[in-house]
């Protein structure tokens, strides 16, 4: 049964630190989203990659994130000074192709900035 | 700004009735849509899609409908079951682009 896995599944940390999650995608899949879930703002994509090359990393606040894939199985996403504000879930999903449909998400990250 | 808006953050229902999630839209040009559910701990799954050449689409237990002229769709559950209590996005998007996602509607179907 192929899942994304995503590590870690918590964290806590404080404002300032830098937090770096990370993301197996399912092997065979060439293309990876990073999406944040918060209450207010719902489901947001903040980056994704095919082949392992960005193609659009514009939802991402760029002064502070990062969002890498150092090998087909693994994408990493990155802050660097955390805030508050950047409490929220993150997940990944990865698909066969763009589709949306065809992606397949991660358990989350469910991350807390004090 | 939300282009994407899920104004009931709940909804309860009880089993066997029909379940009516509603998500509303601003931008025209979004001509594909899609509904995810999710499970608490769980990542959102696809659960069923729409193209804006149809106002209707069928699978099961799941039906969206789609009204263009008042950018408005809503996915119903019929029979509703306790299994289908999740939380329920939809998503919008222009061909091409990146899709935008509501903040969900927490479904909870009573015994």
């Amino acid at each position: 049964d192929a899942r994304v896995t995503q590590t870690p599944r918590h964290k806590v940390t404080e404002m300032g630190q830098e937090v770096t999650m990370r993301c197996q995608p399912i092997l065979g899949h060439n293309t990876v989203f990073w999406y944040r879930q918060t209450m207010m703002q719902g489901l947001e994509l903040l980056a994704y990659f095919r082949n392992r090359a960005p193609l659009d990393d514009s939802g991402m606040p760029k002064d502070r994130f990062s969002a890498e894939m150092p090998d087909a199985t693994l994408a990493t996403l990155k802050i660097q000074p955390s805030e508050p504000r950047d409490s929220a879930v993150y997940f990944c999903a990865s698909g066969p192709s763009l589709l949306q449909e065809t992606q397949y998400f991660g358990p989350g990250t469910r991350l807390l900035v004090l | 700004d939300q282009q994407v808006k899920q104004n009931s953050p709940s909804l309860s229902v009880q089993e066997g009735r029909i379940s009516i999630l509603n998500c509303d839209y601003t931008n025209s040009m979004f001509d594909y849509f899609l509904w995810y559910k999710k499970y608490p701990a769980e990542g959102p799954t696809f659960l069923i899609s729409i193209s804006s050449i149809k106002d209707k689409n069928e699978d099961g237990r799941f039906t969206v409908f789609l009204n263009k002229s008042a950018k408005h769709l809503s996915l119903h559950i019929v029979p509703s079951q306790p299994g289908d209590s999740a939380v329920y996005f939809c998503a919008a998007s222009a061909t091409g682009n990146q899709f935008y996602f509501g903040t969900g509607t927490s479904l909870t179907v009573i015994p």
